[in-house]
């Protein structure tokens, strides 16, 4: 059964400090992995990553991907109280089945 | 539309009736997800629609879970004779047929009581 892992499940960080956030991937026929931020209802697109070892970057938030190891992480330097969301990952396949797998998220608090 | 549009946003129903949850999906988008979020839980996959393919219905807990989308534009999904553990967001989302990002909805709060 395909499946994504994330951890931590929870992290509580000063406002400032640097996170580090990973996804673990198990999954058939990989296209891609994708990060979305979620504040209340909607998750917000962040990142997709289709190649290994290429960064991408959007202001504080960063992330790559590894597909030898299957794992991918999301970095936000100098965090900001509002940073404070649900961070989830999710995978999605190819062949003609784009369903989106996700996993249980990350919900990061940032302290001012 | 600009983006995609979920409607009602919130619904308070009895246990045992039915409901109906709607989904506008962006214009253009080929591919349809619904979601479930349990308070405090990740996103649980219910159904996918892509194009005129065959909907990936894994995902459906059991046979009062419906939905169906006219061609590529609105999607419905039926609840039938709910109960207090169908209480949750229902979230939809959509994404073009190649681009694989895709864009949720503000989401329904069904609460049955």
């Amino acid at each position: 059964e395909d499946k994504v892992v994330q951890s931590p499940l929870s992290l509580v960080v000063h406002e400032g400090d640097t996170v580090t956030l990973n996804c673990s991937y198990e999954v058939t026929n990989f296209r891609s992995l994708l990060w979305y931020k979620q504040e209340k209802k909607a998750p917000t697109f962040l990142f997709m990553l289709t190649s290994s070892g290429i960064e991408k970057k959007s202001g504080r938030l960063s992330s790559i991907l590894d597909k030898k190891e299957l794992f991918s992480i999301l970095n936000i330097t100098a965090t900001q109280t509002g940073d404070s969301a649900v961070y989830l990952c999710a995978s999605a396949f190819s062949f003609g089945n784009e369903k989106l797998t996700f996993g249980t998220g990350t919900r990061l608090t940032i302290i001012p | 539309g600009a983006g995609v549009s979920q409607s009602p946003s919130n619904k308070v129903t009895e246990k045992g009736k039915d409901v109906e949850l709607r989904c506008d999906p962006i214009s253009g988008h080929t591919a349809l997800y619904w979601y479930r979020q349990r308070l405090g839980q990740g996103l649980e996959f219910l159904i996918y629609f892509q194009g005129n393919s065959a909907p990936d219905k894994s995902g459906l807990p059991s046979d009062r879970f419906s939905a169906e989308r006219t061609g590529e534009s609105v999607s419905t999904l039926t609840i039938q004779r709910t109960q207090q553990e169908d209480s949750a967001v229902y979230l939809c989302a959509s994404s073009h047929r190649v681009l694989t990002e895709a864009f949720f909805g503000q989401g329904t709060r069904l609460t049955v009581v």
